[in-house]
């Protein structure tokens, strides 16, 4: 059974920085590129970051880009989410998803920015 | 950046009802591959989305098939026939051919 959990959950102040893990099972993880993707509180989808099976190629949406890096571990089964200078508008339940088409989703982490 | 139009915003209906869900694109989703990258998702109350439907027509596994999805190019449909009540939730579309990969806005489906 596939399953990805993620961690790191918080309320930071702004201008802070956060790190989000996200532990994933049940597949070969370093076959599959990984999405971080957020959901503002009562809004829509959003996709933030794209990393590869292999870590050779990133992407990122422009809110977040210079600001926010996508990292893995392959040998850990592990995805990662570093958060620096965060806004209030960074405000969301964070989401990992598997893959590019986002087949298998983890539960979400809460990243509240305030202070 | 890709916008994904859907419609409508709100839908409300009785159960053993079909209904259909538009998504259309500012841009032609076929990739340089000949394939298209539109999925269907439902996001259940308090749940983390679920994919539904993967380029434009494939079942996601374990996806009832009363769910479907057709369309090309950049005009989109979700299909729900006998809408169970299990099936309420918001559904997005998304495309993953173009970067920044981009959402709907959402339908939230309502049962009477």
């Amino acid at each position: 059974e596939v399953q990805l959990v993620e961690s790191g959950e918080g309320l930071v102040q702004p201008g802070s920085s956060m790190k989000l893990s996200c532990v994933a099972s049940g597949f070969t993880f370093s076959n599959y590129g990984m999405n971080w993707i957020r959901q503002a509180p009562k809004k829509g989808l959003e996709w933030i970051a794209l990393i590869y099976y292999d870590s050779s190629s990133k992407y990122y949406a422009d809110s977040v880009k210079g600001r926010f890096t996508i990292s893995r571990d392959n040998s850990k089964n592990t995805l990662y989410l570093e958060m620096n200078s965060l806004r209030s508008e960074d405000t969301a339940m964070y989401y990992c998803a598997k893959g590019a088409g986002g087949d298998y989703w983890g539960q979400g982490v809460m990243v509240t920015v305030s202070s | 950046d890709v916008v994904m139009t859907q419609t409508p915003p709100s839908l409300s209906v009785a159960i053993g009802q079909s209904v259909s869900i538009s998504c259309k694109s500012s841009q032609s989703l076929v990739y340089s591959d000949g394939k298209t990258y539109l999925h269907w998702l439902l996001q259940s109350p308090g749940r983390s989305p679920k994919r539904l439907i993967y380029q434009v027509s494939n079942l996601g596994s374990g996806v009832p098939d009363r769910f479907s999805g057709t369309g090309s190019q950049k005009d989109f449909t979700l299909k729900i026939s006998r809408v169970e009540a299990e099936d309420l939730g918001v559904y997005y579309c998304a495309q993953t051919t173009h970067f920044p990969l981009t959402f709907g806005s959402g339908t939230k489906l309502e049962i009477k």
